[in-house]
């Protein structure tokens, strides 16, 4: 098994373009989360999505849309990149609803905005 | 709503000393406590956890924390540390319906 995936690795865009990060699941986990990660700001949540077919806003939401695709993939989609959302974005899921069961993460995503 | 504090941002040990991070919690429920680590270049990996049950919690690699319910504490703990323990190391709590929330995290340089 691969665990959770994350496309692509690194990617630097300038301010005002658009990109989607890409995540998959071979787990069969019902949730699937999406994360950044800043230097002494430890993870904070931006969307999640606790089964197939629902999704929820975290802690950082703005900027961001996210598409629970199927039970696999949830991917995360800027708009209008900005400077502020450069990050290392982190894909994660569990097998139930976050609150009681360890999440799995991806590699991660480094993303620079100009 | 709930928080965690990690309040030591970097620690320097040599080989063979003994940690100890400090993780402090505010939740007045019922809370599930976890560690994770981030090894450089690498993703998050979960250390420990605890749910319920014996308060000291053993984990991956000598890793072990002690749940104190008194102290909203949950500290994490190795006797001796090697070189390949350098990493970054958060705890994360949630309670009740919330969400997974994660301390800001702690940098170990572990020095041979």
């Amino acid at each position: 098994n691969a665990g959770v995936t994350q496309t692509p690795k690194f990617q630097v865009l300038k301010t005002g373009q658009s990109m989607t990060l890409q995540c998959a699941q071979d787990m069969n986990h019902n949730s699937m989360y999406w994360y950044r990660q800043d230097p002494g700001m430890g993870l904070r949540l931006i969307y999640y999505s606790a089964s197939e077919g629902t999704t929820d806003k975290g802690e950082v939401p703005n900027g961001y849309n996210v598409s629970r695709l199927n039970k696999r993939e949830f991917s995360l989609r800027l708009e209008s990149a900005a400077p502020s959302q450069t990050s290392v974005y982190f894909c994660a899921s569990s097998e139930k609803p976050t609150d009681y069961n360890e999440q799995f993460f991806g590699p991660g995503t480094r993303l620079t905005v100009l | 709503a709930q928080s965690v504090s990690q309040h030591n941002h970097h620690v320097i040990l040599s080989e063979a000393a003994s940690l100890e991070l400090g993780c402090n919690y505010s939740y007045g429920g019922t809370v599930n406590l976890f560690w994770y680590v981030q090894y450089p270049g690498q993703h998050l990996q979960l250390l420990l956890k605890y749910f319920s049950g014996d308060p000291l919690v053993k984990g991956i690699k000598g890793f072990e924390a002690e749940f104190i319910k008194s102290k909203f504490s949950f500290n994490l703990r190795k006797p001796s540390v090697q070189w390949s323990d350098t990493a970054e190391y958060f705890c994360a709590v949630v309670g009740g319906f919330q969400k997974l929330v994660f301390g800001t995290g702690t940098r170990l340089l572990v020095s041979p």
